[in-house]
């Protein structure tokens, strides 16, 4: 069956540093989403992208967030500058429609800031 | 702003018993509602869902009911196996399309073989 494969799956950085974490979506599907789970916490709806562009972000997704679809396969989530409290696990997510009802997660990078 | 609440955060079970997981909501526009599995180190996967206008949906051992007036689901697993064991995300959405789900802070089962 395929899956949503996100890249990598610990990622530890110095606060302040810039990250890219990388996901794979399916390859027929259209629609890409991130959520984060910071530990013990639930999990949080970041934003949803379609056709190189953001179709819905929550508030947490503020102005040090960035997404990108920079080819055919990968969808990518930047944090410009890491703070303390943006450690948490980040799923990509993705869709063939318009449905958050039919999304496929990945398993996850767990972003460590330090 | 915990607009869909899992109160309990464990849960343990004997093996071959039911298995009832609890889910409230505050917003009473949500449309549909949904059950998430998560083993360790791996995503989400998608279990049952239920629209608004049902208060029933069965998939072999698992059924979601859905009380509209409480604003109250459950997930309920018969028999319940071992690897059952896992954590439980009950979310919630406004409607089917556009809307971003609202994930509780989920409910670990440990099913006890």
């Amino acid at each position: 069956e395929p899956e949503v494969t996100q890249t990598p799956s610990h990622q530890v950085t110095q606060m302040g540093q810039e990250v890219i974490l990388r996901c794979v979506p399916i390859s027929n599907h259209l629609y890409f989403y991130w959520y984060r789970q910071i530990l013990g916490q639930k999990v949080e709806f970041l934003v949803s992208f379609y056709n190189n562009e953001i179709s819905e972000k929550s508030e947490i997704f503020d102005d040090q967030f960035s997404v990108e679809r920079p080819d055919g396969s990968n969808f990518t989530l930047k944090i410009r500058s890491t703070k303390l409290e943006d450690s948490a696990m980040y799923f990509c997510a993705s869709s063939e429609m318009a449905a958050f009802l039919a999304q496929h997660f990945g398993d996850g990078t767990r972003l460590s800031i330090l | 702003d915990q607009q869909v609440k899992q109160n309990s955060p464990s849960l343990s079970v004997q093996e071959g018993r039911i298995s009832i997981l609890n889910c409230d909501y505050t917003n009473s526009m949500f449309d549909y509602f949904l059950w998430y599995k998560k083993y360790p180190a791996e995503g989400p996967t998608f279990l049952i869902s239920i629209s608004s206008i049902k208060d029933k949906n069965e998939d072999g051992r698992f059924t979601v009911f859905l009380n509209k007036s409480a604003k109250h689901l459950s997930l309920h697993i018969v028999p319940s196996q071992p690897g059952d064991s896992a954590v439980y995300f009950c979310a919630a959405s406004l409607d089917k399309l556009n809307t971003p789900l609202v994930f509780g802070k989920g409910t670990r089962l440990s099913v006890i073989a």
